[in-house]
């Protein structure tokens, strides 16, 4: 089972800045959150990860929670071709075998 | 950045027939692979390992003499879906590290396979 619970669906207004949730509550020490992101019928898309600290790069920014139980996805600027599905990962120790969840449907409207 | 491709994009066969599906790491190294199968407004499923030079580790549920996988090189897997029945039409997708203990997976663009 998924270790990562997101809810399923949000809409964002073009322009505005989106917030993606993601509760991982039973997280280890070790793991990083990494973020995809899947437009319809292609192979997900990688975005972000991070272990504890903030991070942010051209395409969002990470915040995780001081005891590292959730994290946030922000998407500052959200445009129409940001309209996905977002799946937030935990990175298992020692091994690539991530495991997908629901992820939460991103709808971004004009 | 790195890049994973697959191909075909799309396929469609009859019932019965087998179909081979190719990843490939186009400017890296893998030496594991990963193959997910996507049911219409479902998430990835993982399926199997695949691991250069030896073979490969298969998930709970998922027959390994159906979905028989080869990862000849370290560039290259194959998944080959034999005696495809309607029930295996999906989204199929692959992904591969590029190295490095938390490097991102890289995933394919999938391929549709539809049987008919």
């Amino acid at each position: 089972d998924a270790k990562t619970t997101q809810p399923p669906s949000m809409d964002c207004a073009e322009g505005r800045a989106a917030n993606l949730p993601c509760n991982h509550s039973t997280i280890s020490g070790n793991e990083y959150v990494y973020w995809y992101r899947q437009i319809h019928s292609q192979g997900p898309q990688y975005i972000i990860h991070g272990l504890k600290n903030n991070e942010t790069n051209e395409m969002a920014s990470l915040i995780i929670t001081e005891d590292r139980k959730s994290s946030t996805l922000i998407l500052p600027h959200a445009t129409l071709r940001d309209t996905a599905v977002y799946y937030c990962i935990l990175h298992p120790t020692g091994t690539y075998k991530y495991i997908f969840g629901t992820g939460t449907r991103l709808k971004v409207l004009a | 950045g790195a890049v994973v491709s697959q191909h075909p994009s799309r396929v469609i066969c009859k019932s019965g027939t087998s179909v081979k599906i190719e990843c490939r790491s186009l400017d890296f190294q893998a030496t594991t692979m990963f193959w997910y199968r996507q049911f219409p407004k479902q998430s990835l499923m993982l399926m199997a390992t695949s691991n250069e030079g030896s073979k490969a580790t298969y998930e709970q549920g998922v027959e390994k003499d159906k979905f028989l996988i080869n990862h000849a090189s370290l560039t290259l897997s194959t998944l080959t879906v034999t005696s495809a029945h309607p029930e295996d039409s999906s989204f199929y997708i692959c992904s591969a590290s590029h190295g490095g203990d938390y490097s991102p997976l890289h995933f394919g663009n999938g391929t549709r396979l539809t049987v008919t």
